[in-house]
């Protein structure tokens, strides 16, 4: 079974210029997340998606951050414009909702870097 | 809210030795709750599971417990070896907030030869 997959591994960019992320989960996985994860911490939820309606975006910095799914399948996560602060590593994670017990399958995560 | 915390931050232990590993949460009412590993630069891997039923998981050297009551779970990794070395991060799923996944800071563990 192919595991949930991301694009790119590695991203740079210089501040106020405008990033995104790719990420194609399991298939069959109605439930998609994206987490921030700044070095040395845990990974912080962004959105959670299920199918491609939005359950949770209350942590997304809706001025420079978007995120759509596109048919319920792939998504992709968009930041226009980037900051410093910003540099962290992206997760996306897929689950299939209603299978007890609910697991989570991450990807490999984008390291993003702003300079 | 639920809070995740994960105590100690950072831990070293001479190989062989057992770990025990902390994650405490604040909100009883999880639906399971879930240890990853997590090797620098990587993303996570799964290591296992526990349904909100459940008070124990095993995986080979890994157990994890769990204890709604209190709010907490705990991993043993049994003689430890250096390619145990990681991150573990523990996450607790709220089914009643459509499954949200929330995780603790993580314990780094170092596991010297």
């Amino acid at each position: 079974e192919a595991g949930v997959a991301q694009s790119p591994r590695y991203k740079i960019i210089e501040k106020r210029q405008s990033v995104a992320f790719w990420c194609n989960p399991i298939s069959g996985h109605a439930t998609l997340y994206w987490y921030q994860q700044i070095l040395g911490q845990g990974p912080k939820l962004l959105i959670q998606f299920q199918n491609n309606g939005v359950v949770d975006d209350s942590q997304l910095p809706k001025d420079r951050f978007s995120a759509e799914r596109l048919k319920g399948v792939d998504s992709t996560l968009k930041i226009q414009p980037a900051k410093l602060e910003d540099s962290a590593v992206y997760l996306c994670a897929s689950a299939f909702r209603d299978m007890s017990p609910t697991e989570a399958f991450f990807g490999q995560g984008t390291r993003l870097t702003v300079v | 809210k639920q809070e995740v915390t994960q105590i100690p931050a950072a831990l070293s232990v001479p190989e062989g030795e057992n770990l025990v590993l902390n994650c405490s949460f604040t909100d009883s009412a999880i639906y399971n709750l879930q240890w990853f590993r997590q090797d620098p630069g990587k993303g996570l891997t799964s290591l296992l599971l526990i349904q909100s039923s459940q008070r124990e998981q095993t995986s080979g050297r890994l157990n994890a417990s769990l204890d709604k009551s209190s709010g907490r779970s705990t991993l043993y990794i049994a003689a430890s070896q250096p390619g145990d070395s990681a991150t573990y991060l523990c996450a607790s799923y709220h089914k009643a907030a459509g499954n949200k996944l929330t995780f603790g800071g993580g314990t780094r563990v170092l596991v010297k030869p």
